[in-house]
């Protein structure tokens, strides 16, 4: 695609439930990047991929959080029990390689109710 | 370990006047630096990027970046603000020391009066 295709652009869910966040990069790009961005704040490293392999998980907030690549391509961000504390926007972003610039999708919005 | 400190949350300017938002970064090696820009409700768009070769590098919309490594600053500017470029800036600094992970500065905030 022409760009970073982040599904769904918005997600509400209840306390306990569990989320799966989806990011398709750019084609051809083999890095693969999860931040969050909280209301106000920064935003926060969850996770990376290169290739399908995850090299730092040392972002990811507790266990259960977990992420995964498939094929080089699509990355999955699942939440487990989500708690109040997850609302936020979930960005991802992909670069043809390390070190080299990253373009980033729209994001998803997460609200735990 | 590599890091980036934005010297200023919030700055801001009148319209036609000159823009300076800092950033200073620490990094054992040679990095990669980036400066984003986002808008409100939008995602990160990638302003320019330093990768070892000009100094002096131009981005979009008129903004250009100067990689000073006796400084380890890679400080944005702009000669004359306009009022679309209210928003929030992003310092980011990558190297192969830190895997490829990208560092994102804490953010600076843009206002500008017209």
């Amino acid at each position: 695609g022409a760009g970073v295709s982040q599904s769904p652009s918005n997600k509400v869910t209840e306390k306990g439930k569990d989320v799966e966040l989806r990011c398709d990069p750019i084609s051809g790009h083999t890095a693969l990047y999860w931040y969050r961005q909280s209301l106000g704040q920064g935003l926060e490293f969850l996770i990376y991929f290169q290739g399908n392999s995850a090299p730092d998980k040392s972002g990811l907030p507790s266990d259960r959080f977990s992420a995964e690549r498939t094929g080089g391509s699509v990355s999955t961000l699942t939440i487990q029990r989500t708690q109040q504390e997850d609302s936020a926007v979930y960005l991802c972003a992909s670069s043809l390689e390390l070190n080299t610039e990253a373009f980033f999708g729209q994001g998803t919005r997460l609200t735990v109710v | 370990a590599q890091s980036v400190t934005q010297l200023d949350s919030h700055v801001s300017v009148s319209e036609g006047t000159p823009v300076l938002l800092r950033c200073n970064y620490s990094s054992s090696y040679s990095p990669s630096l980036f400066w984003y820009v986002q808008h409100p409700n939008k995602g990160l768009q990638l302003l320019l990027k330093y990768t070892s070769a000009a100094t002096l590098v131009k981005g979009i919309n008129g903004f250009e970046a100067e990689f000073k490594k006796s400084e380890t600053s890679f400080h944005l500017t702009k000669p004359s603000a306009h009022m679309s470029d209210a928003a929030e800036y992003f310092c980011v600094v990558s190297g192969y020391n830190q895997g490829g992970k990208l560092i994102f500065g804490q953010g600076t905030e843009l206002s500008v009066k017209p």
